[in-house]
Formats: structure tokens, sequence, C-alpha cells
């Protein structure tokens, strides 16, 4: 266990609607960053959270946003969804940035019909 | 090109035997190299990290790092059955972090 949880375990949405993901970081970590793994697939980077500020962010469309909390919670938006969404969505912890061991949640299995 | 590349494998050893996971990478300017394993329905398990060139040693786990070749791997010694699952190998360059597609291990009884 890495103590890094997400909510919820299982979604499943229509195409167009938007959907937001969980994730509460280890305790004494900072940085969240997040994860689209579909599947046969090794993790697609998303975007990064340091300190509430976006810290870095991969190859996805403005649709995918991001929030990091005070406590270093986060969530991830998505809005208009593609059926292509469909994936497991995995939050990781680290502390200060990418240069750091990243340790991840269960993750979220979102299904797009 | 892929900023990470794997062999997808399957990669099959017998029990005992040492298992050599390979890896390679694009940018020349990544900084921090991982290993990650995940059992099939499960997130990635972080094994290693290795910040320098040579090699690292954890237990049954060795990672290797060329930075010259841009070249990264892991050798498992004594391989045991539960250590039967995909190996990622992921990369950080700058504000991006790159994971390969995945390297399927079988280690056989």
């Amino acid at each position: 266990e890495t103590g890094v949880t997400q909510s919820p375990t299982h979604l499943i949405k229509t195409r167009g609607q938007q959907v937001t993901l969980r994730c509460s970081s280890q305790s004494g970590h900072n940085t969240v960053s997040w994860y689209q793994q579909a599947l046969g697939q090794g993790p697609q980077f998303i975007f990064q959270y340091y300190r509430e500020e976006e810290n870095g962010r991969g190859n996805f469309p403005p649709r995918f946003s991001g929030l990091q909390f005070p406590n270093y919670s986060s969530e991830l938006n998505v809005n208009a969804l593609e059926l292509d969404d469909s994936a497991l969505y995995l939050c990781a912890s680290s502390l200060n940035s990418f240069y750091n061991e990243q340790f991840f949640g269960p993750g979220t299995r979102l299904t797009v019909l | 090109q892929k900023e990470v590349e794997q062999n997808s494998g399957p990669l099959s050893v017998p029990e005992g035997a040492i298992a050599s996971l390979n890896c390679t990478y694009s940018d020349r300017g990544s900084q921090s190299f991982f290993w990650y394993r995940q059992y099939s329905g499960k997130s990635p398990e972080l094994i290693m990290f290795i910040y320098s060139n040579g090699d690292k040693e954890d237990g049954r786990f060795t990672a290797q790092l060329n930075k010259a070749s841009q070249y990264v791997s892991l050798l498992i010694r004594d391989s045991q059955p539960s250590d039967s699952a995909t190996y990622l190998c992921a990369v950080n360059a700058g504000n991006q972090f790159y994971f390969g597609t995945g390297t399927s291990l079988t280690v056989i009884p």
C-alpha cells in the first residue's frame, strides 16, 4: 500500500458528459501527477501539480484539466468525454516534482459509452 | 520515435534464472530513470530508481544505466513465479515523464 487513494474506483459515463476524478496524495508528498493508461499500453503523462500549480503537461487537449488543493489532494476533470477516453486513470504522488520516486494509487477505471 | 522503448515480450524464464529487461530512451537530457512492476488489473509499483551511470543493486534487483548509450536495464536474479508481471520503464525529462509500453515477464516454475 502506497497511501495514495483515488475515487471512485469505477465510473461509467456517456459521450459528451463531464467527469471529475479525485486523488489524495501520500502523507508528506506535495506533488501529484495524473496518467491515462489504455489497455495494453504504458501510462501516458497528463499533467503534474506541485504546490497547487501546474508543473508540466503532456500531450492532452485542454478539456483535460486539474486542480491541486492546499492539502495537496488533487482532481482531474475531463469535459466533453469521448469514447477514446475510456482508460485507467492513475494518480501518483511524490515529494518535490519529477526527480523523486512517484507512488501510484489504485486507479479509476473510466468507461465512456 | 517513441521517447521510451521497450521490447514488449513476452519474456519467459525458468524459476531461479536471471531475467534481463531492457529500455532505451530518446531524450539525452533525461535525468532520472525508474522501473515499475504492474500486475494485471493493478497499478504500477515502484521497484527501483537510478540517477547516475553504472549499477544499482537492491536485493534481487539490479538497475543499470548507460547515459552515453541512452540505455537502462533491469536484472532480476533468482526469478520467482511471483515476479511474473509487466515491467515498465519510466524516464523523467525536464517537466515530462514518459513510460514505455512495458515488457511482459513470465517465470515458469
